[in-house]
């Protein structure tokens, strides 16, 4: 079956620009998460959606951030005002649940993004 | 906020030598997991921890979560080629947290034919 899928692979953009990222998660997952990896470093959390309610935004570094899963399936990431500090593997993941049941995430392939 | 530290960085080994990687993490922890990333990729599930104690193994792995749920460890008995990568533990808090992993900075491991 199909795994997570994001798009675009790639995405470089010049500082100042907004971007935005998608993700389609596995058929039937309820939960997904944005996580943003830096070279040599472990994903960091952003946000978590359990349907399409933001169950916790506490990741997110700033205001210029924002996501959003309107019907509960695909998922858009925004970030306005890119800085290069934004530049970075924007992973996404998914999985069956969550809450108080822990469930394995499922990730994608990420995004990387280059601000210039 | 919740930390979740990983020693050592950088592990370069033997093909045949042994491996571990430790995690520790600031706070009581609901449940661990494991991922592993090939360079290039995204990081895979190995496996969720979730009692104290606990341990599991999968063929040459072995997984460990302390008594305290503070701290995990990874063993790799007779490492393999293809177990090159970076491995990473991340850590649930619970209460408030659920849902929300907090990854470790990552042990890569180097193994040499």
């Amino acid at each position: 079956g199909a795994g997570v899928s994001q798009t675009p692979s790639n995405k470089v953009t010049e500082k100042g620009k907004y971007v935005e990222l998608r993700c389609d998660p596995i058929s039937g997952h309820t939960a997904l998460y944005w996580y943003r990896q830096s070279l040599g470093q472990g994903p960091e959390f952003l946000i978590y959606f359990q349907g399409t309610g933001a169950a916790d935004d506490s990741g997110l570094p700033n205001d210029r951030f924002f996501a959003v899963r309107p019907e509960g399936s695909v998922s858009t990431l925004k970030i306005q005002r890119t800085e290069r500090g934004d530049s970075a593997v924007y992973l996404c993941a998914s999985s069956l649940g969550g809450g108080r049941r822990p469930y394995e995430q499922y990730f994608g392939p990420g995004t990387r993004l280059t601000v210039t | 906020g919740q930390q979740v530290m990983q020693i050592p960085q950088y592990q370069h080994v033997q093909e045949g030598e042994d491996f571990t990687t430790y995690c520790n993490s600031s706070t009581t922890l609901s449940n661990i997991q494991w991922y592993k990333q090939r360079p290039g990729g995204h990081p895979v599930f190995l496996i969720q921890l979730v009692k104290s104690g606990e341990v599991k193994k999968q063929k040459r792995l072995t997984f460990q979560f302390g008594e305290a749920k503070k701290n995990s460890s990874l063993h790799i008995t007779a490492t393999q080629t293809t177990d090159v990568g970076t491995y990473f533990c991340a850590g649930e808090g619970g209460g408030t947290s659920y849902g929300k992993l907090t990854f470790g900075q990552g042990t890569i491991l180097t193994v040499h034919p």
